[in-house]
């Protein structure tokens, strides 16, 4: 159980183009899911919380026009990088609280992250 | 200490070898530490939630103590054997919100 998918796991695009990563919750519903960033040698850092059906919260520093987040359905949210740049490959993880227990010290469920690279 | 800090940063065992390492937390508003062990290509596997101060929770093999007062956690492998080899990650969560703070991993190499 608590198995959370993400797609793609790698993708390299040219300069100015946008890339989406879905993340689903696979047996699980989730109203909250979370979108991390991991640089080289650094800690998994919040990007931003995205509830179903609302906006996202971004953390301070993040553009919320620069990564979209789409969050329509129990089991699924998307993040679009638009207009990537070099500086924003990176290591792109998601994960997934579960609604049915619904404490906010519940465990997060991971999904496998997504590699982008910007050319 | 503002941020979660792990040590080692990595370390090496044998099969068979004993092991552990330190998770370092902000004590103040404290709600939640949470361990992972992270396999290369994989996701995050959650190990453990703890909540109370002097608390133990043990999985199989793997066990890890919490001291909320002085804002450490240790995480014990007993035993290590090659498939352990993975990254282990402390997350700390303060405050009402959901976020959780994470360390840099201690990665760890069994061999045999």
């Amino acid at each position: 159980g608590a198995v959370v998918s993400q797609h793609p796991s790698r993708v390299i695009c040219k300069s100015g183009t946008s890339v989406k990563i879905e993340c689903r919750s696979l047996d699980f519903q989730a109203t909250t899911m979370f979108w991390y960033r991991q640089f080289p040698k650094q800690s998994l850092m919040l990007m931003a919380t995205s509830n179903e059906g609302s906006k996202a919260t971004y953390e301070q520093g993040v553009e919320k026009d620069k990564f979209l987040i789409n969050h329509a359905s129990l089991t699924l949210s998307t993040l679009t990088v638009t207009s990537a740049h070099p500086e924003d490959s990176s290591f792109y993880i998601c994960s997934a609280r579960d609604w049915a227990i619904g404490t906010i010290t519940d465990t997060q469920y991971f999904g496998p992250g997504t590699r982008l690279t910007v050319l | 200490i503002l941020n979660v800090e792990q040590s080692p940063q990595s370390l090496h065992v044998q099969e068979g070898d004993s092991t552990n390492f330190t998770c370092s937390f902000p004590s103040s508003n404290f709600y939640a530490l949470h361990w992972y062990r992270w396999e290369t290509a994989k996701s995050p596997e959650a190990l453990f939630v703890m909540t109370l101060n002097g608390d133990e929770k043990k999985k199989g093999r793997i066990s890890a103590t919490l001291n909320t007062k002085e804002g450490y956690s240790y995480l014990y492998i007993k035993g290590s054997q090659p498939e352990d080899s993975a990254t282990y990650l402390c997350a700390s969560h303060t405050g009402t919100a959901s976020k959780l703070t994470f360390g840099t991993g201690t990665r760890l190499q069994v061999t045999l």
